[in-house]
């Protein structure tokens, strides 16, 4: 079964600079997606980057880029140069399918914290 | 593009009474959508897959009785909590698969229900 493991519950960091949160995954699956979801505390979610697993290429959506490392199964996501409203749960999510159906697995979250 | 509604977005109702949340794909069509369901501070559970003019596939574990959904159009998928209880208490999120091809899921603000 697919999993996605978030290992930091809670981050800080002062805004302007840079923070790296983690993601790993287990999967036997070859072909599959990924994602970054934001939830601010309007619960409002929110994509923030999206990356194909066949793409060696690491996606960027300005301040934000990911670390995608096929082998060691690892999805980091960058956010550079922080924001205040940058302060949310970040979710990383695997596109699972099966039988016709797609699914996002999530993980737990990670709790960011942007400080002026 | 790609916005999602829900309707509404809060609601308290008292014990034994049914409710219905809306959820609408606003500038797109959507063939596909999902229901989840938030508890406070933790990651979303998938409920319920639901395909336009089908039946919904609901997760191991969710009622189907009790967590009536229709998906009448491309537009439109409603989830009815039905006989509510204090324990369906919980935040309600929907979304909608995008067009891209890579499967993202683009969400709705959520439905805060309480019942009392």
């Amino acid at each position: 079964a697919q999993t996605v493991t978030q290992s930091q519950p809670e981050m800080s960091v002062q805004e302007a600079e840079t923070v790296t949160l983690s993601c790993t995954y287990d999967t036997s699956e070859s072909n599959y997606y990924l994602f970054w979801y934001k939830q601010p505390p309007s619960r409002q979610m929110i994509l923030v980057i999206r990356q194909e697993a066949y793409k060696q290429q690491n996606a960027t959506e300005n301040r934000f880029s990911v670390n995608f490392q096929k082998a060691a199964k690892s999805f980091s996501l960058k956010i550079s140069d922080s924001q205040l409203g940058d302060t949310a749960m970040y979710f990383c999510a695997f596109m699972k399918r099966q039988g016709g159906s797609e699914k996002l697995v999530f993980g737990k979250g990670t709790k960011l914290t942007v400080n002026p | 593009g790609a916005v999602v509604s829900q309707h509404p977005s809060r609601v308290i109702c008292k014990s034994g009474t049914s409710v219905k949340i809306e959820c609408r794909s606003l500038d797109f069509q959507a063939t596909t959508m999902f229901w989840y369901r938030q508890f406070p501070k933790k990651s979303l559970m998938l409920m319920a897959t639901s395909n336009e003019g089908s039946k919904a596939t609901y997760e191991q574990g969710v009622e189907k009785d009790k967590f009536l959904i229709n998906h009448a159009s491309l537009t439109l998928s409603t989830l009815t909590v039905t006989s509510a209880h204090p324990e369906d208490s919980s935040f309600y999120i929907c979304s909608a698969r995008g067009t891209s091809g890579m499967g993202e899921q683009f969400f709705g603000p959520g439905t805060r229900l309480t019942v009392l």
